[in-house]
């Protein structure tokens, strides 16, 4: 039984396009995240949601608008992809409190051409 | 700007000896930090965590060691098992108005030799 799940897996696409990245998570939490991680293997943070408002926004281009439309979804939409969006993105949830752990999922590939 | 360096990209260990991950932080106010592994195209997962009041904290075969004078991390695993062969994460945590942010490392390259 997947706790965090993501979809697509894989994504490939051309340069322009508008691309969604979805996230859903069954373990009840109350805070979840994008990261991303890049050709050089840095995990960073992009976005953060709690309780379906956003708290944290990491310098992030606008082209990336996150949604979160209830609890257990985070959605991560890009506009007008750019080669260099080409990463793995991870979704991850984590119960409020001050030292549970982040749970995260499978990632997403992104590959634009 | 690397706040969390793992200078060590890959490690290799003879199965049942020990194995020693290092990670270096640079701002005093982290207050938790962690350590996730990660196989291939999966998500990174949870290992083992310490606060900063503590220097030690033991779960089964793995310890994470924090000097917090030197600004230092270690992941000791021991004895090491084939499966341990993973990608090793560390990650230290900042707190801003109650909201947690995790910042990694570059992640070392664990391999355990049979």
């Amino acid at each position: 039984d997947t706790a965090v799940s993501q979809t697509p897996k894989y994504l490939v696409t051309q340069m322009g396009n508008d691309k969604s990245i979805k996230c859903e998570q069954n373990l009840g939490h109350d805070t979840m995240y994008w990261y991303k991680q890049d050709s050089k293997k840095f995990l960073k943070i992009m976005f953060s949601y709690n309780n379906k408002e956003l708290i944290i926004n990491e310098t992030v281009p606008n082209r990336f608008s996150p949604k979160s439309p209830d609890k257990a979804h985070l959605n991560l939409h890009i506009n007008s992809l750019e080669l260099g969006d080409s990463a793995v993105y991870f979704c991850a949830s984590r119960r409020q409190g001050a030292y549970n752990e982040q749970f995260f999922g499978p990632g997403t590939r992104l590959t634009v051409l | 700007d690397q706040q969390v360096k793992q200078n060590s990209p890959s490690l290799s260990v003879q199965e049942g000896r020990i194995s020693i991950l290092n990670c270096d932080y640079t701002n005093s106010m982290f207050d938790y930090f962690l350590w996730y592994k990660k196989y291939p195209a999966e998500g990174p997962t949870f290992l083992i965590s310490i606060s900063s009041i503590k220097d030690k904290n033991e779960d089964g075969r793995f310890t994470v060691f924090l000097n917090k004078s030197a600004k230092h991390l270690s992941l000791h695993i021991v004895p090491s098992q084939p499966g341990d062969s993973a990608v090793y994460f560390c990650a230290v945590r900042s707190t801003n108005f109650g909201n947690e942010k995790l910042t990694f490392g570059t992640g070392t390259r664990l391999t355990i030799i049979p």
